[in-house]
């Protein structure tokens, strides 16, 4: 089945302890992205990847670091997670070309 | 750059009722558009996207989006709303010749009463 797979699903965590979220998609997708969705700002874009180690900052790229060392991976690093970083976190990814997004099932990440 | 606005954030409609969201987009040249479905507790799924060709695209479960290049506009209509349809939904848009990295509104909260 085609599909995009975020790990964990839910993590809860303390200030300053780092932290990756992976994400994995099977479809050979050049372009991958990670937003946060915080209620009343919608989706907002982290960081995305045209392709392999092909990286670019998004709107809201503080406090993240990404990684595209292969085709199908994308983790979200959190060097040193705050509070403010509590959110729900989605990777997508699609093919070149116009296309929409597959969207993983999202982590939601709270930092105490 | 590009921006996209939605300005109903939230809707409330009884089942049966029309519906219909409000995107506009701000960007000059040749656009892509898509609105996202967001059931209570899942991820993003796909309803609809305009690419070229007929402004009035068809998606999944009833939905549809015209285009109004005049206007700048892509809105959200289904003729007759059911219980099920209570989700969060998201305009996007895609501005050709750039990174073709998706731009999202800031979502509409519809909620559908039985």
């Amino acid at each position: 089945e085609a599909q995009v797979t975020q790990n964990p699903r839910y993590l809860i965590t303390v200030t300053g302890k780092k932290l990756t979220v992976t994400c994995s998609q099977n479809m050979n997708h050049e372009y991958m992205s990670w937003y946060r969705q915080d209620p009343g700002l919608g989706l907002r874009q982290i960081y995305y990847s045209m392709n392999v180690e092909v990286t670019d900052k998004g709107d809201v790229p503080e406090g993240y670091k990404v990684s595209r060392k292969e085709k199908r991976n994308f983790p979200l690093i959190l060097e040193s997670p705050s509070p403010n970083q509590t959110s729900l976190y989605f990777c997508a990814s699609r093919s070149r070309g116009l296309h929409g997004y597959t969207f993983g099932s999202g982590t939601r990440l709270t930092v105490v | 750059a590009q921006s996209v606005s939605q300005h109903n954030h939230h809707v409330i409609l009884s089942e049966a009722a029309s519906l219909e969201l409000g995107c506009n987009y701000s960007y000059g040249g040749t656009v892509n558009l898509f609105w996202y479905v967001q059931y209570p507790g899942q991820h993003l799924q796909l309803l609809l996207k305009y690419f070229s060709g007929d402004p009035l695209v068809k998606g999944i479960k009833g939905f549809e989006a015209e285009f109004i290049k005049s206007k700048f506009s892509f809105n959200l209509r289904k003729p007759s709303v059911q219980w099920s349809d209570t989700a969060e939904y998201f305009c996007a848009v895609i501005a050709s010749g750039g990174s073709y990295i998706p731009t999202f509104g800031r979502g509409t909260s519809l909620i559908v009463h039985p």
